[in-house]
């Protein structure tokens, strides 16, 4: 049974220190979207990758996050400096075949991230 | 980020009623989703909607993709205790933007 992977699963840092989340997405799948939600401001599409590719990340703040896919098994989104705003489970979504009746996407556990 | 306007908040039925849920928004968008998260779970999708007046079912689920492009509709059929949960709308624009709606918190009395 396929699953997405997410580590750490949860992390509590002090603001001001760097966050490293890690995703394995499901073996073939081509398309990674990371997602952060907050009780205030619920589900938010942060960046998404296809092929490896950045296609968009408009949802991400630019000047402390970024999201990178090093190879076709691993997707890391990080927080420098993290501050307490960015307090949010954020997850991970692998998938197929966007924009088509086809269209899957799997979600992984989420990471639990509380910045002190 | 903007939100879609997602209704009711939240709903209490009796198992075997029906449930319609549906979302609005003042923008157009080119793609439909909808979401059922179970408490301490990610998302999962459920139906994804293409164009405009399109009704697609998932077993007892059926979602319409509003005629304006502007909504979308979610009803369940028959509801048992496992639909319990929160479902989520998503509209997509053609630039890939997602904007989530703000959540139906469904409880399903036995």
């Amino acid at each position: 049974d396929a699953r997405v992977t997410q580590t750490p699963r949860h992390k509590v840092t002090e603001m001001g220190q760097e966050v490293t989340m890690r995703c394995q997405p499901i073996l073939g799948h081509n398309t990674v979207f990371w997602y952060r939600q907050t009780m205030m401001q619920g589900l938010e599409l942060l960046a998404y990758f296809r092929n490896r590719a950045p296609l968009d990340d408009s949802g991400m703040p630019k000047d402390r996050f970024s999201a990178e896919m090093p190879d076709a098994t691993l997707a890391t989104l990080k927080i420098q400096p993290s501050e307490p705003r960015d307090s949010a489970v954020y997850f991970c979504a692998s998938g197929l075949v966007p924009w088509t009746h086809q269209e899957t996407q799997y979600f992984g556990p989420g990471t639990r991230l509380l910045v002190l | 980020g903007q939100q879609l306007n997602q209704s009711p908040q939240s709903m209490f039925i009796q198992e075997g009623e029906d449930v319609s849920m549906n979302c609005t928004s003042s923008s157009i968008f080119n793609t439909w989703l909808w979401y059922k998260q179970d408490p301490g779970e990610g998302p999962v999708l459920l139906i994804a909607l293409y164009k405009a007046g399109e009704l697609t079912s998932n077993g007892r689920l059926t979602a319409q993709f509003g005629i304006t492009r502007k909504d979308s509709f979610l009803n369940i059929s028959a509801s048992i205790p496992s639909d319990v949960g929160i479902y989520f709308c998503a509209g997509r624009k053609a630039g890939n933007q997602f904007y989530f709606g703000t959540g139906t918190s469904l409880t399903v009395i036995p």
